[in-house]
């Protein structure tokens, strides 16, 4: 079964600075995928990138890209040139047989 | 054009009511889920049902009954509500029983439900 960390509760960035935010997970499968998801104040679940374990590249969506050390079991989210419309929670997951399994959340502020 | 629906967004109720949030989508997807998100933010799967067949049911109480008349629609009935049943619920869908676990979800705008 899928377990999923992530260790800081609460990030702060300045804004246009970059931040990264940790996640660790733990699973027995040898082919899963991993994802981070926003959720602003709206509420709303939005994907935010999404990487395959099989793939040795680290994913990138614009300013979101992945760090992940797949022996580590380690998948860290950096958002570049932070605006202050990144401030949310957000979320790691990894898929676990029929479902994905989140992890706690950070809290990210974005200071102007 | 909302891609994942949810009805009502906000409930308010009394203890000891019955009430049902309704979830639709139009995405053609075939499994649909209900997660719970309490106090804490944390997310945890309640229900999945992939084409009308109940696929997941982690520990929920038996008041929680969902039912999906058709792979669009998949709605969530609880009776007896208790205080700890205050919470956000979210439905979300995707395509295939793997494509959640591999392509993720898209989510419902969330109902914040208040037992009081």
């Amino acid at each position: 079964a899928q377990t999923v960390t992530q260790s800081q509760p609460e990030m702060s960035v300045q804004e246009a600075e970059t931040v990264t935010l940790s996640c660790t997970y733990d699973t027995s499968e040898s082919d899963y995928y991993l994802f981070w998801y926003k959720q602003p104040p709206s509420r709303q679940m939005i994907l935010v990138i999404r990487q395959e374990a099989y793939k040795q590249q680290n994913a990138t969506e614009n300013r979101f890209s992945v760090n992940f050390q797949k022996a580590a079991k380690s998948f860290s989210l950096k958002i570049s040139d932070s605006q202050l419309g990144d401030a949310a929670m957000y979320f790691c997951a990894g898929g676990d047989g029929n479902k994905l399994v989140f992890g706690a959340g950070t809290i990210l502020r974005v200071k102007s | 054009d909302t891609a994942v629906s949810q009805t009502p967004k906000y409930l308010v109720t009394q203890m000891g009511n019955d009430k049902s949030i309704k979830c639709e989508q139009n995405l053609g997807h075939d499994t649909m889920y209900w997660y719970k998100q309490d106090s804490k933010k944390f997310l945890k799967i309640m229900f999945s049902y992939n084409n009308k067949e109940l696929i997941i049911n982690e520990t929920v109480p038996n008041r929680f009954s969902p039912k999906s008349p058709d792979k669009a629609h998949l709605n969530l009935h609880i009776n007896s509500l208790e205080l700890g049943d205050s919470a956000v619920y979210f439905c979300a869908s995707s395509q295939g029983l793997g494509a959640g676990p591999n392509y993720g979800y898209t989510f419902g705008s969330g109902t914040r439900l208040t037992v009081v």
